[in-house]
């Protein structure tokens, strides 16, 4: 089965420093995101990006973070100076179709195993 | 009233049991739904899509009640592996075209030897 994957599984990094954290989204997929989920808190959109741009962010994505698809297959978020606060599980995500569209199987969300940042 | 919105929990029963977890969103232009389950420190995975007509699989049934912007999971015959976080998903128009999958913080059940 296909499947999303991430790198690093965890990063532990001192407060100020940036991370990068990289995805490989399924193949055949269009549609790329990033969620995040602090210890012991519900799953938070960041950010959905098509197309080579940004299609819709929330209002956690401010100017620390960038997404960026440097080449055919991967997809990275880019925390600039990072902060105690920004400590959570980093889900990338990807689907074929447009979640908005009539229910189908192409525009289900698989997400990857998660990368666990530590901002110490 | 938060955007989704679940049964705080935890459920903990015993093998066998059937639990319903129920979800209430906010927002009526959402378009479709989702109940993903969590296990500890991993990745959602989509348990399965939720109908307007509601829909069964296998021990899971999903039922939708728009007018009451309602979703509810029933689990029968719970096993020992049915232990998760049920997170009930939204998929909620955030401005224009855009969609948005808005989760609910999870309902824990624990099934019981």
């Amino acid at each position: 089965e296909p499947e999303v994957t991430q790198t690093p599984s965890h990063q532990v990094t001192q407060m100020g420093q940036e991370v990068i954290l990289r995805c490989v989204p399924i193949s055949n997929h269009l549609y790329f995101y990033w969620y995040r989920q602090i210890l012991g808190q519900k799953v938070e959109f960041l950010v959905s990006f098509y197309n080579n741009e940004i299609s819709e962010k929330s209002e956690i994505f401010d100017d620390q973070f960038s997404v960026e698809r440097p080449d055919g297959s991967n997809f990275t978020l880019k925390i600039r100076s990072t902060k105690l606060e920004d400590s959570a599980m980093y889900f990338c995500a990807s689907s074929e179709g447009i979640p908005g569209q009539a229910l189908s199987g192409a525009n289900v969300l698989t997400f990857g195993a998660g990368s666990r940042l530590t901002v110490l | 009233r938060k955007e989704v919105e679940q049964d705080p929990g935890p459920f903990n029963v015993p093998e066998g049991a059937t639990v319903a977890f129920n979800c209430t969103y906010s927002n009526s232009a959402s378009q479709s739904f989702f109940w993903y389950r969590q296990d500890c420190r991993k990745e959602p995975k989509l348990l399965m899509s939720v109908y307007s007509s509601g829909n069964e699989d296998g021990r899971f049934t999903a039922q939708l009640n728009r007018a009451s912007q309602y979703i509810s999971l029933l689990i029968r015959d719970s096993k020992l592996s049915d232990s998760a976080t049920y997170l009930c998903v939204v998929n909620m128009r955030s401005g224009g075209s855009n969609y948005k999958l808005t989760f609910g913080k999870g309902t824990l059940l624990t099934v019981n030897p």
